[in-house]
C-alpha cells in the first residue's frame, strides 16, 4: 500500500508560535485529509485537500500532488491546538476507499 | 447535520470474551468504514461497506472479527474471542461515496481494553 510519512513526530511550542507540519506520500493520491485527534480520541476533519491551498482561520494547508507532499500551517498557536495531527491519503490507483494514515505529529502547546 | 455516532464509548473485557460495537453513519452516506487504531499509530482499515455489501475486508482478521451492515445504514463490528492485542480504539467513518476520493468523517470511537 501507499506509504505516508509525517514529520516531525513531536513538536513543542509556546503559545503564539507558528508551526509547519509535513506529510510525504509515496504514490499518486485523489484524497488527502488532515485531521486533529483530540485528547478524547476523536478525529476532527481539518482539511480535505488532494491538491492546492486552503485556509481556515489560523490553519492553512497546501498539497503539491506532483511532488507528493502536503504541509499544514498553524499560526499563533493556542493550548487548544494540542493533540495529534494526522495526514491520510487515498491511492489514486485503487478502486477501494481505504485511507492510509501516517503515524501523526504530536503537538504540545504550552501557555 | 448529525455526525457519525458510535457506542459504547468505552469497553473493558477479559480475553476470550466477546464484544460488539455499533455505528450509525451520517445520513445519506452510502459508504461505511471500520478502522482500528492501536496506541501510538495511525488508524488502519478493517472493513469497508458500500450500502450493505462488503467492498474491502482484506485486513479484517476473519477468524475472530466479523461485521455487518444489514440494511445499508448502521453497522455492527464484533470480536469473538478477544485477544490482548485487540486493545485499541475502533473508529467508524462514513463518506457519501468512495470512487473519486470522497471526504471521510469519523465518529468518536470506542476504546476497547482487553485484560
Amino acid at each position: 500500500g501507499i506509504q505516508v510519512e509525517q514529520s516531525p513526530p513531536d513538536l513543542i511550542l509556546q503559545e503564539g508560535a507558528n508551526s509547519t507540519l509535513r506529510c510525504n506520500f509515496s504514490d499518486s493520491v485523489n484524497n488527502l485529509q488532515w485531521f486533529h485527534q483530540n485528547p478524547w480520541g476523536q478525529l476532527i476533519n481539518l482539511f480535505y485537500i488532494p491538491s492546492g491551498t486552503k485556509q481556515n482561520g489560523r490553519l492553512s494547508a497546501t498539497t503539491v500532488a506532483t511532488e507528493r507532499y502536503s504541509l499544514l500551517y498553524i499560526s499563533s498557536s493556542q493550548t487548544t491546538d494540542s493533540g495529534v495531527y494526522f495526514c491520510a491519503v487515498r491511492d489514486r490507483g485503487s478502486t477501494l476507499g481505504r485511507l492510509y494514515f501516517g503515524r501523526g505529529t504530536q503537538l504540545t502547546v504550552w501557555p | 447535520e448529525a455526525g457519525v455516532a458510535q457506542s459504547p464509548r468505552y469497553k473493558i473485557i477479559e480475553k476470550r470474551q466477546s464484544v460488539a460495537f455499533w455505528c450509525n453513519p451520517i445520513s445519506g452516506h452510502a459508504t461505511l468504514y471500520w478502522y482500528q487504531q492501536i496506541l501510538g499509530q495511525g488508524p488502519k482499515l478493517l472493513i469497508q461497506f458500500q450500502n450493505n455489501g462488503v467492498v474491502d475486508d482484506s485486513q479484517l482478521p476473519k477468524d475472530r472479527f466479523s461485521a455487518e451492515r444489514l440494511k445499508g445504514v448502521d453497522s455492527t463490528l464484533k470480536i469473538q474471542p478477544a485477544k490482548l492485542e485487540d486493545s485499541a480504539v475502533y473508529l467508524c467513518a462514513s463518506s457519501l461515496l468512495y470512487g473519486q476520493g470522497y471526504e471521510q468523517y469519523f465518529g468518536p470511537g470506542t476504546r476497547l481494553t482487553v485484560t
